[in-house]
């Protein structure tokens, strides 16, 4: 079985600060990790996904995660936050073999002017 | 490419009455996956298709809920009766074949409200 946590339903950060979204997973076979943003009245789109090349993925918009087995983790960080960076965050988690992509709850980012 | 075709994009209803929504995925995609979304439970994964054949219908919440796919290019669920509870966003994604690594694209939504 799989599942992805979130930790933290909202976060808030300053206009230019660090972005960092959590994500941990569980999964009994090697993991394929995914982050999705949605922005609002949109459907979800691809940020970047991991499938067991680097460990360090580069995303769009100058996101980018870093697949950690011995923490089963996935999070996800930005240098610099940008107003247009506000939307709905959520990892996912799948494994080959799976069809299913099991998404976690969701973290909503607000960024502060 | 347009992306995955969603209509309509809002659906007011009484409880009660038949609704169909309806998914155009992208061309040459062959996986196509029907979700909900709501406050309370996040993103559901209600079914899903691969080559308009339907693998695994698991989410489904209840025999109120019908999904077919006639063809490769067209894709409809529907909820008779529908009641308030399945108030939400129902989104369709498709994906190039099954491969679990592959990108979900989603469409943009169909906002249901059930009064």
């Amino acid at each position: 079985a799989q599942s992805v946590t979130q930790l933290g339903s909202h976060v808030s950060v300053s206009e230019g600060a660090l972005v960092l979204l959590r994500c941990n997973y569980s999964s009994s076979v090697p993991p394929y990790l995914f982050w999705y943003v949605q922005y609002p009245n949109q459907g979800l789109q691809l940020l970047l996904k991991y499938t067991s090349a680097a460990t360090l993925v580069k995303g769009i918009n100058g996101f980018e995660a870093e697949f950690k087995k011995s923490e089963t983790s996935f999070h996800l960080t930005k240098p610099s936050a940008h107003m247009s960076d506000a939307a709905e965050y959520f990892c996912a988690v799948s494994a080959k073999g799976y069809d299913k992509v099991i998404f976690g709850p969701g973290t909503s980012l607000s960024v502060i002017p | 490419d347009a992306g995955v075709i969603q209509s309509p994009r809002h659906e007011v209803t009484e409880m009660g009455q038949e609704v169909t929504l309806r998914c155009k995925p992208i061309s040459g995609h062959n996986s196509l996956f029907w979700y909900r979304q709501t406050m309370m439970r996040g993103l559901e994964l209600l079914i899903y298709f691969n080559n308009n054949v339907p693998i695994d219908d698991s989410g489904m919440p209840e025999d109120r809920f019908s999904a077919k796919m006639p063809n490769a290019s067209f894709s409809t669920l529907k909820i008779q009766p529908s009641e308030p509870r399945d108030s939400a966003v129902y989104f369709c994604a498709s994906s190039f074949d099954r491969g679990a690594s592959n990108e979900q694209f989603f469409g943009p939504g169909t906002r249901l409200t059930v009064l």
